[in-house]
């Protein structure tokens, strides 16, 4: 069965500071993989996706994620965070070929220090 | 444009009410979501439509219903709902294999 796992339930970093929120995941093969923000009381945003190629992937807002096949794990990178960067942030993997199912794991909440 | 609407932005029911929620989506998007969000966890998937088509029901009990009348259009309508089912209501679209493009969702609170 597919799973994701964010083992940091809350990361604060300093504005200014770089940033790596990590993701790993359980899947077969290859999944499809995202990363998607929320601010409080909103829908979610997509930072990034994966589906195949290159295997870092750039994203909006400067963010950038690595797939590692080896270590089944895609994480998120910033070099320099802003203070709106606080958030919540999740990881999700979908099915290639199959259903429409996403696979959330249990987010990574964001603080940043002035 | 790139964007899924959903109304109402907040919603608050008594247990005997019978309220509707909607979403809308002007993208050709041919499958459409909803999601259950409670505070501090991920979205929980609920139901999927495609091209029209319940494709997938996640045991989601009978008071909620959902239609969709038109490619367009997602409705999910509510009925002798619970406290527990007080929840961010998301939905979302997208074309089949594709990344979801999420709506602001609906902040329903159920006395």
């Amino acid at each position: 069965a597919q799973s994701v796992t964010q083992p940091d339930i809350h990361i604060t970093v300093s504005e200014g500071a770089s940033l790596e929120l990590r993701c790993n995941y359980s899947y077969g093969a290859t999944p499809y993989l995202f990363w998607y923000v929320q601010s409080p009381g909103q829908g979610l945003q997509l930072l990034l996706k994966y589906f195949s190629g290159d295997t870092l992937v750039q994203g909006i807002k400067g963010f950038e994620a690595e797939f590692k096949r080896s270590q089944s794990s895609f994480n998120l990178r910033k070099p320099s965070v802003h203070w709106s960067d606080a958030a919540e942030y999740f990881c999700a993997v979908g099915a290639p070929h199959s259903s429409y199912k996403l696979i959330f794991g249990s987010g990574t909440r964001l603080l940043v220090r002035p | 444009d790139t964007e899924v609407t959903q109304t109402p932005k907040h919603l608050v029911m008594g247990m005997t009410n019978k309220k509707s929620l909607k979403c809308e989506q002007h993208m050709g998007h041919r499958a459409m979501y909803w999601y259950k969000q409670k505070a501090k966890k991920p979205p929980e998937l609920m139901f999927v439509y495609s091209y029209e088509k319940l494709s997938i029901n996640e045991s989601v009990p009978s008071r909620f219903s959902p239609e969709c009348p038109n490619s367009s259009l997602l409705n999910l309508h509510l009925h002798a709902l619970q406290p527990e089912d007080s929840a961010l209501y998301l939905c979302a679209s997208s074309q089949p294999q594709d990344r979801q493009y999420f709506g602001p969702g609906t902040r329903l609170t159920v006395t």
